[in-house]
């Protein structure tokens, strides 16, 4: 699976946007792109994933670039709950006839800091 | 939407013994379910990868031995650390995928601390 870099961590004020920046420049055609989070001592939970389209949901949007070697998670109007490690991950589209492996492989992910 | 439960959420336990943690997709069905570690201030780090009704795949450098994993139905996965030592101290998560949507998201539990006194 394509290695992913992020910032190490990022501030933002409670109320507004949050731009998470992610840059998988060897992503391939079949990889999908994955957005986790973790709050303290908790398990990870899945904010959204796309493939090339950008995607929204209630709770984030993915905006991928063109060339698919970037994107950005965008929380629209952060909350102190906000404050979490967000994981981008890469990870190979599972064949059909697949039932098993295929791993999601944490990096460090960006600590986000949300401040009142 | 979907829901992987994790059992226990915290344990301590004296050194020497075993410990079994259960994880659980409640209202789904995975034929391959994840064990991960994570140690404060780091990353999770794959274990092992669970299959139902065969062994389980371990990464480079983690003992078989010492963490048995059985996936006997395909709702549960068991991850046991025998004859625990301090330094298996350590946050154990477990992850699941619906067999049916194996390119959605995967879900996780809530985690086990582990505390080898």
């Amino acid at each position: 699976d394509a290695k992913t870099t992020q910032p190490p961590s990022m501030d933002c004020a409670e109320g507004r946007a949050a731009n998470l920046p992610c840059n998988h420049s060897t992503i391939s055609g079949n990889e999908y792109v994955y957005w986790y989070r973790q709050i303290h001592s908790q398990g990870p939970q899945y904010i959204i994933h796309g493939l090339k389209n950008n995607e929204t949901n209630e709770m984030a949007s993915l905006i991928i670039t063109e060339d698919r070697k970037s994107s950005t998670l965008i929380l629209p109007h952060a909350t102190l709950r906000d404050t979490a490690v967000y994981y981008c991950i890469v990870r190979t589209r599972i064949p059909s006839n697949s039932n098993s492996g295929y791993a999601l492989n944490f990096g460090k992910g960006t600590s986000l800091l949300v401040t009142p | 939407g979907a829901v992987v439960s994790q059992h226990p959420s915290r344990v301590i336990c004296k050194s020497g013994t075993s410990v079994k943690i259960e994880c659980r997709s409640l209202d789904f069905q995975a034929t391959t379910m994840f064990w991960y570690r994570q140690f404060p201030k780091q990353s999770l780090m794959l274990m092992a990868t669970s299959n139902e009704g065969s062994k389980a795949t371990y990464e480079q450098g983690v003992e078989k031995d010492k963490f048995l994993i059985n996936h006997a139905s395909l709702t549960l996965s068991t991850l046991t650390v025998t004859s625990a030592h301090p330094e298996d101290s350590s946050f154990y998560i477990c992850s699941a995928r619906d067999r049916g949507y194996m390119n959605t998201e995967a879900f996780f539990g809530q985690g086990t601390r582990l505390t080898v006194v």
